[in-house]
């Protein structure tokens, strides 16, 4: 597609429930990034993927998150049992045709957990 | 712990003058360096990247970098009630990849 996809654009739910949030990023990027970004706080790295490569989980804060993307194109962003502070803007972000740092940003889900 | 910090702002300035927007990181291996604008509600957009010591220009924007200061710098000449926003400074010290670690960023009011 033209930009970044993302969706549900905002989810409203209870704590403990489970959640998913879907990435479609630009067409022929490689790269697949997470972002979470909560009330007055930067940007905070999730996790990426690229290419075949294993992905880099290392910003996952706990075991309740979860991410996988399904034939190098679209990812999935699973949140199990939500806690109150998992309420946020997750944002989803590409990049280049071979990669790169330069990010390109969706619009990112808001999460509210109740 | 690698941060990267900013002022929060909100810097004001009146329109068609100079913006200073200022950004310290601590990793001293850090590679490049970016500056994303957030309007309010929307979604980061890249504006400038800088890899090496010196000044950048791309049209009213300049980025500056210091990595002996370890101090990035973006300067917005002429500025416009239109770049109201708010700037994050993101700094990269992972190879060549969009794994960044981002400031909590400078709002910036153009006052007309």
């Amino acid at each position: 597609g033209a930009g970044v996809s993302q969706s549900p654009s905002n989810k409203v739910t209870e704590k403990g429930k489970d959640v998913e949030l879907r990435c479609d990023p630009i067409s022929g990027h490689t790269a697949l990034y997470w972002y979470r970004q909560s009330l007055g706080q930067g940007l905070e790295f999730l996790i990426y993927f690229q290419g075949n490569s294993a992905p880099d989980k290392s910003g996952l804060p706990s075991d309740r998150f979860s991410a996988e993307r399904t034939g190098g194109s679209v990812s999935t962003l699973t949140i199990q049992r939500t806690q109150q502070e998992d309420s946020a803007v997750y944002l989803c972000a590409s990049s280049g045709l071979a990669g790169g740092p330069w990010l390109f940003f969706g619009e990112g889900s808001r999460l509210t957990v109740l | 712990q690698k941060e990267v910090e900013q002022n929060s702002g909100p810097l004001s300035v009146p329109e068609g003058a100079i913006a200073s927007l200022n950004c310290t990181y601590s990793d001293r291996g850090s590679q490049s360096f970016f500056w994303y604008r957030q309007y309010s509600g929307k979604s980061p957009e890249l504006i400038m990247s800088i890899y090496s010591n010196g000044d950048k220009e791309d049209g009213r924007f300049t980025a500056q970098l210091n990595k002996a200061s370890q101090y990035v710098s973006l300067l917005i000449r002429d500025s416009q009630p239109s770049d109201s926003a708010t700037y994050l400074c993101a700094v990269n010290s992972e190879g060549n990849t969009g794994k960044l670690i981002f400031g909590q960023g400078t709002t910036l009011q153009v006052k007309p």
